[in-house]
């Protein structure tokens, strides 16, 4: 069956640091990856997504590249800022099956002033 | 365009106690989802709506969980009796769908514990 695979958590970074937060996957068909974001206290909100291999999809400064080859989607951002604290959940759809959002563990990144 | 509406926001039953949950979709998507999150999990589908028909309730415990979508609109999902380990956040999304991927928005959640 599809699975996702992220990073444990907490990631602690200062302000203004490089994150990378990773994220591996295992699908039958070919899937579309999706990036969601969950700030506290608020509901899931898709940050970013790509559909094909090679696609970059980007957002609010974070970006994740579709590698097929090592069938990852790392999710990465240049600069965080304090308000970019929150839990981070990779997903999947397999567009040849079950068209339900496959979601990993989640990654809750603590950013520091 | 007002999200997706989900009540309530908290409940807290003792174990064996029924509890419904409602969901109020984005107007004019076809599909409705049902998910719970335990904590520190991801969400993990329970049963996916295509307008008022379940087309995949794989993941649905049937023995005590129920749900409906009459008018292919509002869904009510069901636990009856509930027990301890139902205790998770209980999350709603609807989507349109496209050509390529179906985006799926979601409501804040039900958080739910059961003493």
């Amino acid at each position: 069956g599809d699975s996702v695979t992220q990073m444990e958590g907490p990631v602690t970074l200062s302000e203004e640091a490089f994150l990378t937060i990773n994220c591996t996957y295992t699908a039958t068909g070919y899937p579309s990856l999706f990036w969601y974001v969950q700030y506290p206290g608020e509901g899931l909100q898709l940050l970013l997504k790509a559909t094909k291999a090679d696609d970059k999809g980007s957002n609010k400064g974070f970006e994740a590249t579709y590698r097929k080859e090592t069938t990852s989607f790392h999710l990465e951002k240049g600069s965080v800022q304090v308000s970019d604290s929150a839990v981070y959940f990779c997903a999947l759809i397999d567009h040849g099956s079950r068209r339900a959002l496959t979601f990993g563990s989640g990654t809750r990144l603590q950013v520091q002033p | 365009e007002a999200g997706v509406v989900q009540s309530p926001r908290y409940k807290i039953i003792e174990k064996k106690q029924p509890v419904a949950f409602w969901c109020n979709p984005i107007s004019g998507h076809n599909t409705l989802y049902w998910y719970r999150q335990n904590l520190g999990q991801g969400p993990e589908l329970l049963i996916r709506y295509e307008n008022e028909e379940a087309v995949d309730d794989s993941q649905l415990p049937k023995d005590r969980f129920s749900a409906e979508r009459l008018k292919g609109v509002d869904s009510t999902l069901k636990i009856q009796p509930a027990e301890l380990g139902d205790s998770a956040v209980y999350l709603c999304a609807s989507s349109n769908k496209t050509k390529y991927y179906n985006e799926q928005f979601f409501g804040p959640g039900t958080r739910l514990t059961v003493l």
